[in-house]
């Protein structure tokens, strides 16, 4: 069975410092992998998605990047924190096939101070 | 762009009892919609996922009823039980993105009362 793994679960970083959150996808190959962050008060929304090593697409404009360097790999980064950048992270992935559902990680908790 | 609202955000309702969750979205041309659980302080768990050709899923004690032409979905829960206490979300595709690009809605809390 396929299970979905992202860490830490928790952090706190002061504001300026660089961020790197991990996830990984086991029990499957070439998935699509997304990045999503949910903002007190504010629904998800989607920062990135991967549809394959290297290929990142950015939904909407900030301080983050993200990267694929293996198939069933996703790092979210940034090198120096705003405090606009707290939230819960979610990774996710789907099949590449269409009309699947999509399996959410536990998250990860930031807190920029 | 696909906009989704739930309503009510919140909900509190004495245990036993039926309820409904209501979802609208903006764009008819929808081709699926999902229904997801979210606990406190964790990810999101898919409950349902309804194609456009459908009009109801059903898992358990939950049944998700999907309308196009109105732009409306509702989340029902039968009997509801004190573990069904979370917050519910439903999200339709963001088109021109891969399917896992989702709109959501901000959710509605439930809490079900012992």
């Amino acid at each position: 069975s396929q299970t979905i793994h992202q860490w830490p679960a928790t952090l706190v970083q002061p504001v300026g410092s660089p961020l790197s959150l991990e996830c990984t996808v086991e029990g499957t190959s070439n998935p699509n992998l997304y990045w999503y962050r949910q903002a007190a008060g504010r629904g998800l929304q989607l920062l990135f998605y991967s549809v394959g090593i290297g290929q990142i697409s950015s939904e909407v404009p900030q301080n983050l990047s993200a990267s694929r360097p293996q198939d069933r790999q996703f790092i979210l980064s940034s090198k120096k924190l705003l405090l606009s950048d707290s939230g819960f992270y979610l990774c996710a992935w789907t099949p590449t096939r269409p009309g699947n559902t999509i399996y959410f990680g536990e998250g990860s908790w930031l807190t920029v101070v | 762009k696909q906009e989704v609202t739930q309503i009510p955000a919140a909900l509190s309702v004495p245990e036993g009892e039926n309820l409904v969750l209501n979802c609208s979205f903006t764009d008819s041309a929808i081709y699926n919609l999902q229904w997801f659980r979210q606990d406190p302080g964790k990810g999101l768990t898919s409950l349902l996922l309804i194609q456009s050709s459908q009009r109801e899923q059903t898992s358990g004690r939950l049944n998700a009823s999907l309308d196009k032409s109105s732009g409306r979905s509702t989340l029902y829960i039968a009997a509801s039980q004190p573990g069904d206490s979370a917050t519910y979300l439903c999200a339709g595709p963001n088109y021109g993105g891969s399917q896992g690009n989702l709109i959501f809605g901000k959710g509605t809390k439930l809490s079900v009362k012992p």
